[in-house]
């Protein structure tokens, strides 16, 4: 049962313009929810996080929009870089459960077209 | 010490073997959490430990354990190896179980199995 779903295996996107990558969610107690990025030959790094009690948190270029009534979220970056070519995991989990485990998305593979 | 650090960085084995693959926490991080990374899909959470105590575990057999040490380093055991257990493992490390934005991810140790 996939928990946190990235439907779009890959995205390609020209530098300088907004890359959008979507994740969605079935688990309704999931109150935490993160962006990693990774590049080959390394461990996940932490980007963005967003807290259900919110809609939207921003960061720099980076943006993540949470619906929790569509149990949908997204990540926006503008402008998108080189970079930036890299997988991007959405994770989910439950803050305060005791043990903090995340649940990740299958992924979507970014590439910036110079 | 800085960061999050595997070893090995890749291992061959045959099914039906055991392996023991290894962690090094982020200094001062009192929590390690191992993840499975199967080929195209994101990490799945296989347990966590805290202060040397399994604190949860994800949908693994027992055949996957774990132990930690006083010194925070910790190891993931597999026996009876499968073919399917070929995948990159992950250890994260944390402070105190949480936040969910402050685990740290090492490199991985990339697992085939034949």
């Amino acid at each position: 049962d996939q928990q946190v779903k990235q439907n779009s295996p890959s995205l390609s996107v020209q530098e300088g313009r907004i890359s959008i990558l979507n994740c969605d969610y079935t688990n309704s107690m999931f109150d935490y929810f993160l962006w990693y990025k990774k590049y080959p030959a390394e461990g996940p790094t932490f980007l963005i996080s967003i807290s259900s009690i919110k809609d939207k948190n921003e960061d720099g270029r980076f943006t993540v929009f949470l619906n929790k009534s569509a149990k949908h979220l997204s990540l926006h970056i503008v402008p998108s870089q080189p970079g930036d070519s890299a997988v991007y995991f959405c994770a989910a989990g439950r803050s305060g459960a005791g043990n903090e485990k995340l649940t990740f998305g299958t992924g979507t593979r970014l590439t910036i077209i110079p | 010490e800085t960061g999050v650090t595997q070893s090995p960085t890749h291992l061959i084995k045959t099914r039906g073997q055991q392996v023991t693959l290894r962690c090094s926490s982020q200094s001062g991080h009192n929590t390690v959490s191992w993840y499975q990374q199967a080929l195209g899909q994101g990490p799945q959470f296989i347990f966590q430990y805290y202060r040397e105590e399994e604190n949860g575990r994800g949908n693994f057999p027992p055949r996957f354990s774990g132990l930690q040490f006083p010194n925070y380093s910790s190891e993931l055991n597999v026996n009876a190896l499968e073919l399917d257990d070929s995948a990159l493992y992950l250890c994260a490390s944390s402070l105190d179980g949480g936040p969910l934005w402050g685990y740290t991810f090492g490199s991985g140790t990339r697992l085939t199995v034949v």
